[in-house]
């Protein structure tokens, strides 16, 4: 089954750069399928952070475009975020996942087991 | 942007009890856009429900989902004990292109 494992530092200083990779296994990345970032801070519900096609197409949510990159690397199945100029604001779990989508709309699934960054010095 | 508001935000019942959690939209979801996921602690969301009604792959049918415009509804029938979590409403279309509800912690009285 398709399964996706987030990977990176748990830790960020405050207005350094948080950088994750979301590895995708049992699927390829380049199937018809959009790839989202999605957090949520401690105790908080969940946002989308945005998404990326394996052809390189973004699409960000508007309150985190200026310091959101999302990329993806087709070699290794994989596609990785980048948030910079982060506060403790960002602390957060983050998860990767595949969206989905058809006539009847647009979700998420399955979900990766999330990674928590804090931001802190 | 679409503001999901879901209530009550804590519910208490007890297994065997039917549970009707609902997530009303600030502006209409266009078509059938609307999903419900379940949430455990230190767990990632699990999809339940997805295009309003329809259940996602192994999830049992005392789930069910209804509504359309701005009004949607998460049913569970009879609740088991391992039903007890968070559940989050998703929309998608409008900008951002997805946000979620704020969660409604369903607790065993």
């Amino acid at each position: 089954q398709v399964q996706l494992q987030e990977s990176g530092p748990g830790l960020v200083k405050p207005s350094g750069t948080l950088s994750l990779t979301c590895a995708v296994s049992g699927a390829s990345i380049s199937d018809n399928n959009w790839w989202s970032w999605i957090r949520q801070p401690p105790g908080k519900g969940l946002e989308w952070i945005g998404e990326i096609y394996h052809s390189g197409s973004t699409n960000y949510n508007p309150s985190l475009k200026s310091r959101v990159t999302i990329s993806v690397d087709k070699s290794k199945n994989q596609f990785s975020l980048n948030l910079n100029s982060v506060t403790a604001a960002d602390t957060a779990v983050y998860y990767c996942a595949r969206n989905q989508g058809s006539e009847a709309g647009n979700w998420f699934d399955p979900w990766g087991q999330g990674t928590l960054v804090t931001v802190s010095s | 942007e679409i503001v999901l508001t879901q209530s009550p935000g804590t519910l208490s019942l007890s297994p065997g009890e039917r549970a009707t959690l609902s997530c009303r939209a600030s502006q209409s979801v266009s078509n059938t856009y609307l999903a419900w996921y379940q949430q455990k602690p230190g767990q990632a969301p699990r999809l339940l429900i997805y295009g309003v009604s329809s259940r996602a792959t192994g999830i049992p049918d005392r789930f069910s989902g209804s509504g359309s415009g701005t009004d949607f509804t998460l049913t569970i029938s009879r609740l088991e004990p391992e039903d007890f979590a968070v559940y989050y409403c998703q929309q998608y279309g409008g900008s951002p292109l997805y946000t979620f509800g704020q969660g409604t912690k369903l607790e065993i009285k």
